[in-house]
């Protein structure tokens, strides 16, 4: 039973213009979100948080989004830039228990 | 400062061989994780430990055994390997339950024939 998922595998975007990954949960004790960024051969990098108190947290290009009455999360980068080439992975966590559980992933890959 | 350190890198196994996947973290977090990364799948939770002394299944246990040594180490074994096992395993630690974010190591990249 996957509890976080990513219904989308991969997504193309133009640099410049505006990326958005998308995330649905089905637990609604999450109380924590994260995103992570992944490049082949290497470990996940932390990118961005929310907590479940707040519906929107920007840093940068980098905003994501809140809706907890839809049990969804998205990922906005604006502007898209070639490096933001990666796979991109949500985690939601549980309280008590700092269990953190992750998504399938999308691939996102911008293009000139 | 080193983070999280995975060791092997790589590995190859035999079916029906053992082996230990070690993980050291200095950052004097509380919480570990080893998860599984496979095409399609994303990244899968082994097991973890909120503290040390304790460990708890994540959605995919069955084939694994952990052991939270003290603080700084989780150690993953596969006490009878299967090529289902072939995998990329990472692990990562957290400072506990607090709303921070987890640090990954460099992975561990292990195929089984």
């Amino acid at each position: 039973d996957q509890q976080v998922k990513q219904n989308s595998p991969s997504l193309s975007v133009q640099e410049g213009r505006i990326s958005i990954l998308n995330c649905d949960y089905t637990n609604s004790m999450f109380d924590y979100f994260l995103w992570y960024k992944k490049y082949p051969a290497e470990g996940p990098t932390f990118l961005i948080s929310i907590s479940s108190i707040k519906d929107k947290n920007e840093d940068g290009r980098f905003t994501v989004f809140l809706n907890k009455s839809a049990k969804h999360l998205s990922l906005h980068i604006v502007p898209s830039q070639p490096g933001d080439s990666a796979v991109y992975f949500c985690a939601a966590r549980r309280p008590t228990t700092d269990k953190l559980i992750f998504g399938t992933g999308t691939r996102l890959q911008v293009f000139p | 400062n080193a983070g999280v350190t995975q060791t092997p890198k790589f590995q190859v196994l035999k079916t029906g061989q053992s082996m230990t996947l070690q993980c050291a973290q200095d950052m004097n977090h509380n919480s570990m994780y080893w998860y599984r990364q496979d095409p399609g799948m994303g990244l899968r939770l082994i097991y973890y430990s909120a503290s040390e002394g304790t460990t708890d299944k994540g959605e995919v246990p069955n084939g694994y055994n952990v052991s939270r040594l003290n603080k700084r180490e989780f150690s993953l074994r596969l006490e009878s390997a299967a090529p289902s096992q072939t995998s990329v395993y990472f692990c990562a630690s957290k400072q506990g339950t607090q709303n921070t974010e987890a640090f990954f190591g460099q992975g561990t990249r292990l195929t089984v024939v």
